[in-house]
């Protein structure tokens, strides 16, 4: 099946750094992301979707300018969490849609980002 | 808005034991339902979808799902229990079924397979 590979799967940042984290799709191109927030103990939440070569979609309550979303190629998304709070501690997966239904959706193997 | 319950934070089972794992939704119009499972260190699979039809669903590893929609339900099951079973299993409601439409998640169940 496809493989999304997700970069890197722990980080520990101090409070006030940014923290980028990447998405790639390995064999396949994905012109749309998902990116996702999920806390302990808590639903996944879908926080934006990245398109390829546009601005991404966020959801209501996600801070745009403080999580900073590129799509520049069909196999790469980034998240960048931009001057990073110990709020912020979380675990963020991606997500990639092949072909046309949803349960083609494969996942990164996620992020746990600590903010000290 | 669409919503996704999981009651359970966790199910204990023994090995060879059915198992069932609840989940309702709530959602205006037809659901779209999914279960996926999230083993350690590892993306979220896809295990089972309703779209339509019929309303007992059958997918991957032995699982199946039962589609109540008068109950507002599709819960997870398995004939017998297998230890590798054990992992987080998540049921979500999908806005509709073509890729870029979104997905709503339940909160997680872990399930717990002892030998």
């Amino acid at each position: 099946g496809a493989v999304v590979s997700q970069h890197p799967s722990r980080v520990i940042c101090k409070s006030g750094t940014s923290v980028k984290i990447e998405c790639r799709s390995l064999d396949f191109q994905a012109t749309t992301m998902f990116w996702y927030r999920q806390f302990p103990k808590k639903s996944l939440m879908l926080m934006a979707t990245s398109n390829e070569g546009s601005k991404a979609t966020y959801e209501q309550g996600v801070e745009k300018d403080k999580f900073l979303i590129n799509h520049a190629s069909l196999t790469l998304s980034t998240l960048t969490v931009t001057s990073a709070h110990p709020e912020d501690s979380s675990f963020y997966i991606c997500s990639a849609p092949v072909g046309g239904l949803n349960e083609k959706l494969f996942f990164g193997s996620g992020t746990q980002l600590s903010v000290l | 808005a669409q919503s996704v319950a999981q009651p359970e934070d966790q199910v204990n089972v023994a090995e060879g034991n059915p198992l069932t794992v609840k989940c309702t939704y709530s959602v205006s119009g037809n659901p779209y339902l999914f279960w996926y499972v999230q083993y350690p260190n590892r993306g979220l699979q896809f295990l089972l979808k309703y779209i339509t039809g019929d309303n007992l669903v059958k997918g991957s590893y032995g699982f199946e799902a039962e589609f109540n929609k008068s109950q507002t339900s599709f819960h997870l099951k398995k004939p017998s229990a297998l230890v590798s079973d054990s992992a987080l299993y998540f049921c979500a409601v999908g806005k509709g079924w073509n890729a870029g439409n979104m997905l709503t998640f339940g909160g997680g169940t872990r399930l717990m397979v002892k030998p």
